[in-house]
């Protein structure tokens, strides 16, 4: 089956640092990934949309100079929270496309991001 | 816009008990519906899907139906098991071709 790592699972950093999260897809090439933001007890909201080569989709509201994307191959798309700050902190899903279809996306474990 | 509710949890159960989440959603057209399961620690995996009205999707001895009349896709399955355990996204896709996820349900199964 695909299989979509993303690493680290959980970090944790100051405030005012940046963090970079990586997402993998180990056993196929996705020319589009996905970032989801999870918050407690809330569903997966979609931060952005990867596209291999072009610069990121980013969903209404959120900073993308704050929240900086690049997918530099087929098989790795990287997350980095620029100057994060506590309200930065929250669970971070990466979606790896392997079809045309929007729900052929499979799911890295994500990782939990604590700023402090 | 689109939007998916789904009742809040935890769900707790005892093994063998039967299993209902309730899923509803408000959408233009004619999107298409998922269930997504996620075990702990690890990532989201589709569970069954369901792509025009009256379908049944139905994977591992959960079901669900799409009923239009209702906008609803409700998850049941007969006989839990501990293993069960997980929490479970409702979503949708319509012409936009992206996800559009519920809150999801976290279900406990005691032994």
């Amino acid at each position: 089956g695909a299989v979509v790592s993303q690493h680290p699972s959980r970090v944790i950093c100051k405030s005012g640092t940046s963090v970079k999260i990586e997402c993998r897809s180990l056993d196929f090439q996705a020319t589009t990934m996905f970032w989801y933001r999870q918050f407690p007890k809330q569903s997966l909201m979609l931060m952005a949309t990867s596209n291999e080569g072009s610069k990121a989709t980013y969903e209404q509201g959120v900073e993308k100079d704050k929240f900086l994307i690049n997918h530099a191959s087929l098989t790795l798309s990287t997350l980095t929270v620029t100057s994060a700050h506590p309200e930065d902190s929250s669970f971070y899903i990466c979606s790896a496309q392997r079809g045309d279809k929007a729900y052929e996306q499979y799911f890295g474990p994500g990782t939990r991001l604590t700023v402090t | 816009g689109d939007s998916v509710t789904q009742m809040e949890g935890p769900v707790t159960l005892s093994e063998e008990a039967f299993l209902t989440i309730n899923c509803t959603y408000t959408a233009t057209g004619y999107p298409s519906l998922f269930w997504y399961v996620q075990y702990p620690g690890e990532g989201l995996q589709l569970l069954l899907k369901a792509t025009k009205a009256d379908d049944k999707g139905s994977n591992k001895g959960f079901e669900a139906t799409y009923r239009k009349e209702t906008t609803s896709f409700h998850l049941e399955k007969g006989s839990v098991q501990v293993s069960d355990s997980a929490v479970y996204f409702c979503a949708l896709v319509n012409a936009g071709n992206m996800l559009t996820f519920g809150g999801g349900t976290r279900l406990m199964v005691k032994p």
